[in-house]
């Protein structure tokens, strides 16, 4: 398996755009999560899916922030309008039984 | 409000020598611990893990301590490596009420040739 992928690597956006970022889950693992990193708050977990539904989306900071699990192998995490305070890094991690493997990060900057 | 806590943001350690990572939760019902490795612009790797019935687990130069009445674990690792430089965070979960981590704000390890 290739791993958990994302898309974009980097985006740059300007404020008030709508910015969606895409996750591609490790195959056969059936929790699929959202996290952003600060340096304030280190990993701080958004919104958590399992076998595609969503279960806690208590980390989702605003209204403006929203998550989607259409199917088992694909996620998006939107933000409508974006805000320069949104820019850091976005991982998409899944898990089957234990530890959670990490995408590669979407670098998002809001200007 | 943060459960899982790193309060060391850097350490710095001579090629060699052990390094200790430091980490305290506050949520008595985690049972399941771990530790990530994160390269710059890389996604963070899982390391080494620990259940709650154990108090020490280690694989090869990583070892990982818990003490569950101090609600701190840490990570020793001997001997540093400068291919050990890296950012490493601590994760918590409570595993039969779902699989959600809580990961702390990172420790920043520069290992010195």
């Amino acid at each position: 398996d290739a791993g958990v992928i994302q898309s974009p690597r980097h985006e740059v956006t300007e404020m008030g755009q709508e910015v969606t970022l895409r996750c591609k889950p490790i195959s056969g693992h059936d929790y699929l999560f959202w996290y952003r990193q600060t340096m304030m708050r280190g990993l701080e977990l958004l919104i958590y899916f399992n076998n595609n539904v969503p279960i806690d989306d208590s980390g989702m900071p605003e209204d403006r922030f929203s998550a989607k699990m259409p199917n088992a192998s694909f996620s998006t995490l939107k933000i409508q309008p974006s805000e320069p305070r949104d820019s850091a890094v976005y991982f998409c991690a899944s898990s089957l039984l234990t530890e959670a493997f990490f995408g590669q990060g979407t670098r998002l900057t809001v200007v | 409000d943060q459960q899982v806590k790193q309060n060391s943001p850097s350490l710095s350690v001579q090629e060699g020598r052990i390094s200790i990572l430091n980490c305290d939760y506050t949520n008595s019902m985690f049972d399941y611990f771990l530790w990530y490795k994160k390269y710059p612009a890389e996604g963070p790797t899982f390391l080494i893990s620990i259940s709650s019935i154990k108090d020490k687990n280690e694989d090869g130069r990583f070892t990982v301590f818990l003490n569950k009445s101090a609600k701190h674990l840490s990570l020793h690792i001997v001997p540093s490596q400068p291919g050990d430089s890296a950012v490493y965070f601590c994760a918590a979960s409570v595993r039969n009420t779902g699989n959600q981590f809580y990961f702390g704000t990172g420790t920043s390890l520069t290992v010195i040739p």
